[in-house]
């Protein structure tokens, strides 16, 4: 099965600067790549995903980039926030026809902003 | 407006008293799947329905099981809680076809005293 590595497992930068959290992933097959955000004591929420069709993708301050060579894709938020404080889930899943597609998660960034 | 909603949002049983936690979904969506979400961990995937079709996850312990009645609702049993179990359970609903994003309901914090 699919296997998720993430790093850093916490992350502190200044308010303003750029945060990186890595990922890697095992299975070859896997051409979906979300990324969830978790704030304390709430639901996971989708930011942005990319598929494997697609090397790079922004949204706003959010960028997602994808190396499927490599088997790794890594989430950028620059000009950091407050708001921003959160901790950030990476997954991988792989394709279907059937619309069950399963997640595997890596195991999280607690990512701090300091102000 | 809510999309994915579970009751209760707190909880509290005592060791080996059974529990049903509940999610519903507005959004009509084929696939619900339920999650076990421990401090600082990532969720980690029970079992999910595809429609009615039931899916395990091979290390999901027999003390917990799930019925789906219809589209709308799914519903997560603990036959016999232990103190291990205490944890978030989410529950969340994707789309059928060419659509990958879960959408996540609040959680139920659940407590084995």
């Amino acid at each position: 099965g699919e296997n998720v590595e993430q790093h850093p497992s916490t992350l502190s930068v200044q308010e303003g600067d750029s945060a990186v959290i890595k990922c890697t992933y095992s299975d070859s097959a896997s051409n979906y790549f979300p990324w969830y955000k978790q704030e304390l004591g709430k639901r996971p929420q989708l930011i942005i995903d990319i598929r494997s069709n697609v090397g790079e993708k922004k949204d706003q301050r959010i960028a997602v980039t994808l190396n499927k060579t490599a088997k790794h894709f890594s989430l950028h938020i620059t000009e950091t926030q407050p708001e921003d404080s959160a901790v950030y889930f990476c997954a991988a899943s792989p394709a279907s026809n059937f619309g069950n597609e399963k997640l595997t998660f890596g195991t999280g960034t607690r990512l701090t902003i300091i102000p | 407006d809510a999309m994915v909603i579970q009751n209760p949002r707190y909880q509290v049983t005592q060791f080996g008293k059974p529990v049903t936690l509940s999610c519903s979904q507005t959004l009509n969506h084929n696939v619900m799947y339920w999650y076990q979400q421990k401090s600082s961990q990532a969720p980690k995937l029970l079992f999910h329905y595809y429609d009615k079709d039931f899916n395990n996850e091979a290390d999901t312990p027999d003390n917990f099981q799930s019925r789906r009645p219809n589209t709308s609702f799914c519903f997560l049993d603990i036959r016999s809680p232990g103190l291990g179990d205490a944890a978030m359970y989410l529950c969340a609903t994707s789309r059928e076809e060419n659509s990958y994003e879960q959408y996540f309901g609040p959680g139920t914090r659940l407590t084995v005293t």
